[in-house]
């Protein structure tokens, strides 16, 4: 079965612009968790999409969204990018039940300049 | 709030010897604990879950323990190796149908020859 990926590896965009990052589960994952991961804050849970809806949110401003199509490929788009958007985005699969394992892509590496 | 503490940015330990990484947490009362191992440029990978009313799990060379009093998990590394050497993360879960784990900030292990 092919892993978790994430598409693109590495970004680089100007603060004011705006970022789509893409994520493709594991075939027969219905639920992709989206994770920010920074040297100072660690991991961060961003949101959650299960069967297209999101079934959970943390805490980040409306800046940060997402959404997830009918095959389960979810994608995340910020606006308005900030230097502290500077981070490690990470994705995560699973089937969606709540102790169910996740499984990690590699991550979109964020740099904003 | 909710805090998650993991003892040490880093961990330095001998090869052979038994590493034990402690998460303790604060203002949460989880329903699950999960580990997970980070390699440098990659996702974290899953390595054990543990429930609120299990006190012990245990997989080849590791073991996690759950303390819902003292709010604190361990995790070690049993006859530890140089492949062992990576940055450990706890999670904790609530529960709920659906998936959202809180996660801490990592141990950054190193197992020296």
């Amino acid at each position: 079965k092919a892993g978790v990926t994430q598409t693109p590896r590495y970004l680089i965009k100007t603060r004011g612009q705006q970022v789509t990052l893409s994520c493709s589960p594991i075939s027969g994952h219905r639920s992709v968790s989206w994770y920010q991961q920074t040297p100072g804050q660690g991991l961060q849970f961003l949101f959650e999409y299960f069967s297209e809806t999101q079934r959970n949110k943390g805490n980040f401003p409306g800046r940060f969204s997402g959404r997830q199509f009918s095959n389960s490929r979810s994608e995340m788009n910020v606006s308005t990018l900030e230097l502290g958007d500077s981070a490690l985005y990470l994705c995560a699969s699973s089937q969606g039940r709540n102790t169910d394992t996740q499984y990690f892509g590699p991550g979109t590496r964020l740099t904003v300049l | 709030s909710q805090k998650i503490e993991q003892n040490s940015e880093a961990l330095n330990i001998q090869e052979g010897k038994t590493a034990t990484l402690t998460c303790n947490y604060t203002n949460y009362s989880p329903a699950y604990l999960q580990w997970y191992r980070q390699d440098p440029g990659r996702g974290p990978v899953f390595l054990l879950l543990i429930r609120e009313n299990e006190k012990e799990k245990r997989k080849e060379r590791l073991k996690v323990t759950f303390d819902t009093t003292l709010k604190q998990s361990l995790f070690h590394i049993t006859a530890s190796q140089p492949a062992d050497s990576a940055t450990y993360l706890c999670a904790l879960g609530n529960s709920g149908g659906y998936q959202k784990v809180t996660f801490g900030t990592g141990t950054k292990l190193q197992v020296i020859p």
